[in-house]
């Protein structure tokens, strides 16, 4: 099957700093999706990319869709305490897929 | 209104009893789904279910009965728990890509 390897796994930065974390895959996806989950709740959507090259801003959050469909970033800039989470990505094939997840990067900030 | 809602938030059951989890979405997607999220935050598709029919079911112990009676609400049931099955157990919908989550039920199994 699929298989998704984000990186890194985690990741403690000072309040100011900018983030980059990222995902590859062994398959090409259709759609590259950016989740953050906060403690005790469930995922929650971020950024959506659907289109090879496609740059997106949420924010200070910035997402891309690798040219060649098999990777994807997440850069947060100017961090803040509230940044405090696990960022999972997930690549899928569109339309009524199963996305694949990867297995989160979890990141904490420190005042 | 919460999109996805899951009761219950938090469930600890003994070993070897039968316990249920509800889901339900007003969002009006076809499509409902169970994950379980282990220890290492690991998110595992278990099932689908489209619009009430089941479409995806991964290698899940059959002691796992997922449940629609209508396409707003996914249960999952589960006989005889065991220890390994305490995780929190996520349900969402999505219609075309969009997915939500609900918050989660952590259940422990002692």
């Amino acid at each position: 099957g699929q298989q998704l390897n984000q990186s890194p796994q985690s990741m403690f930065i000072q309040e100011g700093e900018d983030v980059s974390m990222n995902c590859t895959s062994s398959s090409i996806f259709n759609t590259w999706l950016w989740y953050k989950q906060d403690p005790g709740e469930g995922p929650v959507l971020l950024i959506a990319l659907y289109k090879a090259g496609e740059l997106t801003s949420n924010g200070r959050l910035t997402a891309q869709f690798g040219i060649t469909r098999k990777d994807s970033f997440l850069n947060i800039s100017a961090s803040i305490p509230s940044d405090v989470g696990i960022y999972f990505c997930a690549g899928g094939e569109g339309g009524s897929y199963i996305p694949t997840f990867g297995r989160g990067t979890s990141l904490i900030v420190h005042p | 209104d919460t999109a996805v809602s899951q009761t219950p938030k938090y469930l600890v059951t003994q070993m070897g009893n039968d316990k249920s989890i509800k889901c339900e979405q007003n969002l009006g997607h076809d499509t409902m789904y169970w994950y379980k999220q282990d220890s290492k935050k690991f998110l595992k598709i278990m099932f689908s279910y489209n619009n009430k029919e089941l479409i995806i079911n991964e290698t899940v112990p059959n002691r796992f009965s997922p449940k629609s009676p209508d396409k707003a609400h996914l249960n999952l049931h589960i006989n005889s728990l065991e220890l390994g099955d305490s995780a929190v157990y996520f349900c969402a919908s999505s219609q075309d890509g969009g997915y939500t989550f609900g918050s989660g039920t952590r259940l422990t199994v002692v």
